[in-house]
């Protein structure tokens, strides 16, 4: 069975860019959560989807923004990219409902 | 709030020794899991175990169990026979019952001697 994926694993992007992370979680799970993990803040909850809907938000600038898709594939969008967004993101994925949640092996986003 | 502490920055163990790794927890809500994750520097977190707060046993998977006492509101990481692949950061998490939020410890890096 194939583990969560995350593409790319690594970005390079400068200031004001914009980027979008996927993550394509094990078959069958349909709850898929993004986390951004920093030297200084540690891990930290951005938000959950289930079906497509989001159902939990993190506390994170409304630059930081996603979306899940019919395969429960997610996307994570960061527009307007500042310095301190240079982190390791890790999506999970699990069934929903208190399940273990699974990681990818991350992207690792470096801001210019 | 919920919130997870981890009090050991960095734990030292001699291979095939073991080793325990410290979690305390706080929440308010009656239902809520525990999970401990392992991260070596490649970054990939990896699920070790899990304890739900109504299971009325330890947890236990090989190597690892979780020392789950309840009433003190801790969830300590047990590692038996300590191997050098041991060595990464372990993180505990806390898991609210209806939610699939985890709140993250800062973690512990463990490091396992030859």
């Amino acid at each position: 069975k194939a583990g969560v994926t995350q593409t790319p694993r690594y970005l390079i992007k400068t200031r004001g860019q914009q980027v979008t992370l996927s993550c394509s979680p094990i078959s069958g799970h349909r709850s898929v959560s993004w986390y951004q993990q920093t030297p200084g803040q540690g891990l930290q909850f951005l938000f959950e989807y289930f079906s497509e809907t989001q159902r939990n938000k993190g506390n994170f600038p409304g630059r930081f923004s996603g979306r899940q898709f019919s395969n429960s594939r997610s996307e994570m969008n960061v527009s307007t990219l500042e310095l301190g967004d240079s982190a390791l993101y890790l999506c999970a994925s699990s069934f929903g409902g208190d399940n273990e949640q699974f990681f990818g092996p991350g992207t690792r986003l470096t801001v210019l | 709030a919920q919130k997870i502490t981890q009090t050991q920055p960095g734990m030292f163990v001699q291979e095939k020794e073991a080793v325990t790794l410290d979690c305390t927890y706080d929440t308010s809500d009656p239902s809520y899991g525990l999970f401990w994750y392992k991260q070596p520097s490649s970054g990939e977190m990896i699920f070790l175990i899990y304890q739900g707060s109504y299971d009325q046993q330890n947890a236990t998977e090989g190597r690892y169990s979780l020392n789950f006492q309840k009433a003190r509101k801790s969830a300590n990481l047990v590692i038996s026979a300590s191997q050098l692949g041991d060595s990464a950061m372990y993180f505990c998490a806390l898991l609210q019952g209806g939610s699939e939020k985890l709140v993250f410890g800062k973690g512990t890096k463990l490091t396992v001697n030859p």
